[in-house]
């Protein structure tokens, strides 16, 4: 039981370019989310998703897009990546709704955009 | 105004010391209430819930003031592993949503 897994682990890009990250739990769990850390700040949520097939915005969408193709996989897609958007990203899921649920996170993947 | 608002710290404390730190949210109308842990570049864990009558878990007490609109966690008995970032996280409404703070760090020195 692997819990949430996130690919890469690191990351640099240029600004301009795209690239995708991945979240994948095998707890069976309906609800997924996308998180960004930045120094001196809360997690911020991104995207979230209630259910395979669902995506929703979090308070920080821009730039950003996600899909929810398959229950245990959860993609964050950056655009046209920007140096604002270099930060630890986590993955996380829970089996219920975040007020009665424990939030599991996946190892974060660090990224770097010069 | 920040939704979470927490003392950054650090708190710097022998082992064996109590340390006790709060956490301020903004909205009368939270619901939920916990503490997460996290360690140096690793991903937040779920160190307990935060009730309304307050809870124990071991060392580890947290408490609920509504009326002030503040939590709190007491750290009994520090060891040098209750060294790391302890992150004040809140439900504003009955869904999706969690709020972080930026967290306190404590240091547990030997």
């Amino acid at each position: 039981n692997a819990g949430v897994t996130q690919t890469p682990k690191f990351r640099v890009l240029k600004t301009g370019q795209s690239m995708t990250l991945l979240c994948a739990q095998d707890m069976n769990h309906e609800y997924m989310y996308w998180y960004r850390q930045d120094p001196g700040m809360g997690l911020r949520l991104i995207h979230y998703s209630v259910g395979e097939g669902t995506t929703a915005k979090g308070e920080v969408p821009d730039g950003y897009n996600v899909s929810r193709l398959k229950k245990q996989n959860f993609l964050l897609g950056l655009e046209s990546a920007a140096p604002s958007q270099t930060s630890v990203y986590f993955c996380a899921s829970s089996y219920l709704q975040v007020a009665v649920d424990t939030q599991y996170f996946g190892p974060g993947t660090r990224l770097t955009v010069l | 105004r920040k939704e979470v608002e927490q003392d950054p710290g650090p708190f710097n404390v022998p082992e064996g010391a109590t340390v006790a730190f709060n956490c301020t949210y903004s909205n009368s109308a939270s619901q939920s209430f916990f503490w997460y842990r996290q360690d140096c570049r690793k991903e937040p864990k779920l160190l307990m819930s935060v009730y309304s009558s307050g809870n124990e878990d071991g060392r580890f007490t947290a408490q609920l003031n509504r009326a002030s609109q503040y939590i709190s966690l007491l750290i009994r008995d520090s060891k040098l592993s209750d060294s790391a970032t302890y992150l004040c996280v809140v439900n504003m409404r009955n869904d999706y949503k969690l709020s972080f703070g930026a967290g306190t760090t404590v240091t547990v020195r030997a």
